[in-house]
């Protein structure tokens, strides 16, 4: 069994700001862990996975997660966020049969 | 290839109706999975095809929906006797089974079913 808690369903941040998106998981197996991207009308896009090699993980558009086994988390961060980044962000987790189980999502804001 | 393609984007249907969904997934993808969207709430997984096998179902809502993968390419989701509750957007996900990239979903633009 597998799940995703993501703490907050509205994160608001000034453009320039730091980006904390935070994801909490539970799996009964060694997870796989991702972050997917959603900007309006458009399909979810993967931004970063981790699959057991480093635990800190780059991605696209500058943004990273740092698995953390002890904490069962996988924070998403972006040093400066840009009006760009203002879109639905989902993480999810599976297990070795690849079906991902995705969290409720997080609304980033970014102000100007 | 162009990507995940779904069809039609968007629904409208009257209470009691049938419909279908078609998902054409990016070529060389293995696995081509089905997910529903709700306001508000992230993907929730409904089934997936390896090939043209049909390995996992028992998390489709009811009986009244199924889902076909008739030569392992294209596929379709189909709803019997819509209910307001099936209002939700459809999504269309497809990815390698193995390998570096087995994980990774290249997902639709979705299909907008409203229920009236």
């Amino acid at each position: 069994a597998q799940s995703v808690t993501q703490l907050g369903s509205h994160v608001s941040v000034s453009e320039g700001a730091l980006v904390l998106l935070r994801c909490n998981y539970s799996s009964s197996v060694p997870p796989y862990l991702f972050w997917y991207v959603q900007y309006p009308n458009q399909g979810l896009q993967l931004l970063l996975k981790y699959t057991s090699a480093a635990t800190l993980v780059k991605g696209i558009n500058g943004f990273e997660a740092e698995f953390k086994k002890s904490e069962t988390s996988f924070h998403l961060t972006k040093p400066s966020a840009h009006m760009s980044d203002a879109a639905e962000y989902f993480c999810a987790v599976s297990g070795g049969s690849y079906i991902p189980t995705f969290g409720r999502g997080t609304s980033l804001i970014v102000h100007p | 290839d162009t990507g995940v393609s779904q069809n039609p984007r968007h629904k409208i249907t009257k209470r009691g109706q049938n419909v279908t969904f078609r998902c054409d997934p990016i070529s060389e993808h293995n696995r081509l999975y089905w997910y529903r969207q709700t306001l508000g709430q992230g993907p929730e997984f409904l089934t997936y095809f390896q090939n043209e096998a049909q390995l996992e179902k028992s998390r489709l809502l009811s009986d009244r929906f199924s889902a076909e993968r008739p030569k392992g390419s294209f596929s379709t989701l189909e709803i019997q006797r819509t209910e307001q509750g099936d209002s939700a957007m459809y999504l269309c996900a497809s990815s390698f089974k193995s390998g570096q990239g087995a994980g990774e979903l290249f997902f639709g633009e979705g299909s907008r079913l409203t229920v009236l």
